[in-house]
């Protein structure tokens, strides 16, 4: 399976600023999805990191609020924009790999705003 | 992609077999079940899958009903570190590669008891 990184870890942010979370992985993969999980909730599918073009956004989710990035095949980057309380969650990476059914996530991005 | 019925929550002591129940009842021909795991904290994990039969891994086995409406997963010696909340998720398989992002619904929390 991939191993996937995920930078930083946690951070803790001001409302209004913005934060740029980066996803790395060991080998290059097919696909790149962000997700986010808000305190005590299940995970929520925000957006399809397309190489090369646009991401693909779930509905409840927009290019301005979370603008993505995936230059190349191992690593994209997902940005919490003008970041309110509200937007206080883990963020994950996963990933799915050439003919494998099965994705795999990183350890995920713990944000705190205040 | 279909929904998934699970229980909130089950406890099992540990070295017994913990048996999880998932329901989805709306399947389509071309899904497969996919089951993950939380471990508090960190990204999900995942455990297994399976089209129509019955598989196992290192980690468990998946019992898949004949009708495909619903399906067990069974970890046979569970531990302590077997701790988590339980994703069942149906999904489309596109063959050639690609894939959707997963739906995650509420899944179940396994306590294994001491």
């Amino acid at each position: 399976s991939a191993v996937i990184s995920q930078k930083p870890s946690r951070d803790i942010c001001q409302r209004g600023t913005s934060l740029t979370i980066q996803c790395q992985v060991d080998s290059q993969v097919t696909m790149m999805f962000w997700y986010r999980q808000q305190p005590g909730q299940s995970l929520t599918l925000i957006a399809t990191a397309n190489q090369g073009s646009e991401a693909t956004y779930e509905s409840g989710f927009v290019i301005d609020k979370f603008p993505i990035s995936r230059p190349n095949l191992t690593f994209s980057t997902l940005t919490v924009s003008n970041m309110s309380p509200e937007d206080s969650s883990i963020y994950l990476c996963s990933v799915v790999s050439g003919e494998e059914t099965e994705a795999f996530f990183g350890q995920g991005t713990r944000l705190t705003v205040v | 992609d279909a929904k998934t019925t699970q229980p909130p929550s089950m406890d099992c002591a540990e070295g017994r077999a913990a048996n999880l129940p998932c329901n989805h009842s709306t399947i389509s021909g071309n899904e497969y079940v996919y089951w993950y795991r939380q471990i508090h904290s960190q990204g999900p994990q995942y455990i297994i899958h399976g089209l129509k039969n019955n598989e196992t891994n290192e980690m468990a086995s998946l019992i898949i009903t004949e009708d495909r409406k619903s399906s067990t997963l069974i970890l046979p010696h569970a531990t302590l570190r077997d701790t988590a909340v339980y994703y069942c998720i149906v999904r489309v398989w596109y063959s050639g590669g690609g894939a959707d992002g997963l739906t995650f619904g509420k899944g179940t929390h396994l306590i294994i008891q001491p």
